[in-house]
């Protein structure tokens, strides 16, 4: 079965720092990874996704996410953060039997000013 | 473009009743997926519609069931409710099926509550 792992419920940064937000995942076959972005009272909006090529994947408003194999990661990262990055970050897997989405438990981003 | 809408916004019901909420999918996007998102956690796919017919369902009760139309939009019906079924829930729509690289898009939800 598919899973998801965020370990950690909130990170804090400060603008203009650089910001890692962690994902791992098990599933069956090849993963197709994705992170969504949640702002209050709002649905999910897509940042990025991995289905194949080059492991360094480049999404929405300067995100990032590199894509590790090995260690079943997809980790979202930005150079230099920004307040109104503050929001909630799901990660998402499915296989490439075409199951549907499972997503992590989400992982707050506070941006301090 | 329209992006995907759902419908209504908010609703509030009591426990035993039953509720219909609806989603219009995002222009050229033939699949419906319906999620639901209990407070403080991520979302859980509920089930996904293609070709007017369930393709495939997650871990929830038959209470819960859905319909799609031939225009593509969809209607998530729940019935006897309970105080466990106040949530977000969140349509997504893609384009499909693509062996599972198509991306979901989602609409803003409607927040259900049972009291």
């Amino acid at each position: 079965a598919q899973s998801v792992a965020q370990p950690e419920d909130q990170v804090n940064v400060a603008e203009g720092n650089p910001l890692t937000v962690k994902c791992t995942y098990s599933v069956s076959g090849n993963p197709y990874l994705f992170w969504y972005v949640q702002y209050p009272n709002r649905g999910l909006q897509f940042l990025l996704k991995y289905i194949t090529g080059d492991n360094l994947v480049k999404g929405s408003y300067g995100f990032e996410a590199e894509f590790n194999k090995s260690q079943t990661s997809f980790h979202l990262k930005k150079p230099s953060a920004l307040v109104s990055d503050s929001a909630l970050y799901f990660c998402a897997v499915r296989d490439n039997y075409g199951q549907n989405f499972v997503f992590g438990p989400g992982t707050r981003l506070s941006v301090l000013p | 473009d329209a992006g995907v809408t759902q419908s209504p916004t908010h609703l509030i019901k009591t426990r035993g009743q039953q509720v219909t909420l609806r989603c219009s999918p995002k222009s050229g996007h033939d699949t419906v997926s319906w999620y639901q998102q209990a407070l403080g956690q991520g979302p859980q796919f509920i089930f996904q519609y293609y070709e007017e017919e369930e393709r495939q369902r997650g871990n929830f009760p038959d209470r819960f069931s859905g319909h799609q139309f031939p225009n593509y939009s969809s209607e998530l019906n729940v019935n006897a409710l309970l105080l466990g079924d106040s949530a977000l829930y969140l349509c997504a729509s893609s384009l499909g099926p693509s062996g599972g690289t198509d991306t979901q898009y989602f609409g803003p939800g409607t927040r259900l509550t049972v009291l």
